[in-house]
């Protein structure tokens, strides 16, 4: 099985910089994905990690360590546009049914709320 | 835009009755999957499919079961609803052999059970 967690809420300032933690526990890991998710809308892709180390795409960065089960996701230059969900996600391997395959099981994400 | 195309986007329906969604993958993707997204519960997982063949299985109720379609669009069939299965109900594809595996999800299906 897979658990993974994350905080609820967190605020931050407009401008400013914001670290989203997540850890998890899982078996056959194959890579650590981050979502953005605006209310009542679809998950979009940001991230994904497989590797240690730092992902930097833009404005946001995506760092992981497979051997602590930690990942981070980190936001500079906030915008109120960046208010929103965002959910971590951990690819691991089942085989509840068929031949098997990867699937993603997703945290219950983090409520970022960016204030002016 | 994802490519992923999810009808109704909002159902309205009583306890007991049995309700279908429907998802159109992207152009290509040969996988599908239903989640489930209630606002305690954060995504659910609950079925894969694969060119046309039930890949994985999540925490999916026996009241519930999907199908893909030779067009490799999907159906996902809810009876016997109850007032907790009111969610939104997300489909994802990803192309097949997907470098990182990203899912693309389509707009979601919110179901009220009255």
């Amino acid at each position: 099985g897979q658990n993974i967690d994350q905080p609820t809420e967190m605020t931050a300032t407009e401008g400013a910089i914001v670290q989203i933690n997540c850890t998890y526990q899982t078996s056959g890991f194959n890579g650590l994905f981050w979502y953005q998710q605006h209310a009542g809308e679809a998950p979009t892709f940001l991230s994904y990690n497989v590797l240690d180390g730092l992902e930097e795409k833009g404005r946001f960065s995506s760092f992981l360590s497979r051997s602590k089960g930690y990942s981070y996701l980190l936001l500079k230059e906030l915008q109120m546009k960046d208010s929103a969900s965002y959910l971590c996600a951990v690819r691991g391997w089942s085989r509840d049914s068929g031949a098997g395959s990867y699937q993603l099981t997703f945290g219950k994400g983090t409520k970022l709320s960016v204030i002016p | 835009d994802s490519g992923v195309t999810q009808t109704p986007k909002h159902l309205i329906t009583a306890t007991g009755q049995r309700v279908t969604l429907r998802c159109s993958p992207r152009s290509g993707d040969l996988s599908v999957y239903w989640y489930q997204q209630s606002l305690d519960q954060g995504l659910q997982f609950l079925i894969q499919y694969y060119n046309g063949e039930e890949r994985a299985k999540g925490n999916i109720l026996e009241r519930f079961s999907a199908q893909q379609f030779p067009d490799l669009h999907s159906e996902l069939n809810l009876s016997s609803l109850e007032l907790g299965d009111s969610a939104l109900y997300f489909c994802a594809s990803s192309p097949r052999g997907g470098s990182n595996g990203e899912l693309f999800f389509g707009e979601g299906s919110r179901l009220t059970v009255l």
